[in-house]
């Protein structure tokens, strides 16, 4: 066990349609990190949020977007999905803002149909 | 842009069979690469970090080591729960909190 929360497990949800991923840290960690994982593209970073600001982007549709509370736990939004979203999406946390070791998640897996 | 590339693909081995996984990486600065594995399912889980050409680290049949191209992961004795998907990633002077990802190498060791 990491210690990285993510809820649900499984999403299923149509196109078009709006859909909120949680996350909590490890106790102690600072920063939170968002990869999708698709059988085509491999782990692909998203974002990254340290202490409740946005400190990195990787390659994020508009369409999602993500945010850090003061209890430092995380939630991407994901809106107007299309099937193409359709993929697992991890949560990562480490103690810094750089990278220190990133803890993962078990994952969430979205399923849009 | 931070580039990684795993070889092979996939490796098929027979317990007790000890072999080698390859990462070569392009990267400005490297600050660290990272080895991760990954069960069918489940969220990649740490195994090292190396930080400077010339490092190696070991647990248990598992060690890493680093060079200014290449990293290699070696599997000595490996057993069928050694079985997984192996990520190697990297973190590069100008990615500030950014892992880029090889495609990782599926390992399946036959009893």
């Amino acid at each position: 066990d990491s210690g990285v929360t993510q809820t649900p497990k499984h999403l299923i949800t149509a196109t078009g349609q709006r859909v909120t991923l949680r996350c909590s840290p490890r106790s102690g960690d600072l920063s939170v990190y968002w990869y999708q994982q698709s059988l085509d593209q491999g782990l692909q970073f998203l974002i990254q949020y340290y202490n409740g600001e946005e400190r990195a982007k990787g390659n994020i549709l508009e369409r999602f977007s993500a945010q850090q509370f003061p209890d430092l736990h995380s939630e991407l939004n994901l809106s107007s999905l299309e099937l193409g979203d359709s993929a697992l999406y991890f949560c990562a946390s480490s103690a810094l803002g750089g990278v220190g070791i990133q803890y993962f998640g078990a994952g969430t897996r979205l399923s849009v149909l | 842009e931070d580039q990684v590339t795993q070889s092979p693909e996939a490796l098929r081995l027979q317990e007790g069979e000890s072999s080698s996984l390859n990462c070569s990486y392009t990267v400005s600065g490297l600050r660290g690469l990272f080895w991760y594995r990954q069960d069918p399912g489940k969220g990649p889980e740490f195994l090292f970090t190396l930080y400077s050409a010339g490092e190696e680290k070991e647990k248990e049949r598992l060690k890493a080591t680093l060079t200014k191209k290449e990293s290699f992961l070696h599997i000595t004795a490996p057993k069928p729960e050694d079985s997984a998907t192996y990520l190697c990633a990297v973190w590069g002077g100008t990615s500030y909190g950014k892992l880029t990802f090889g495609q990782g190498t599926i390992l399946t060791v036959h009893p």
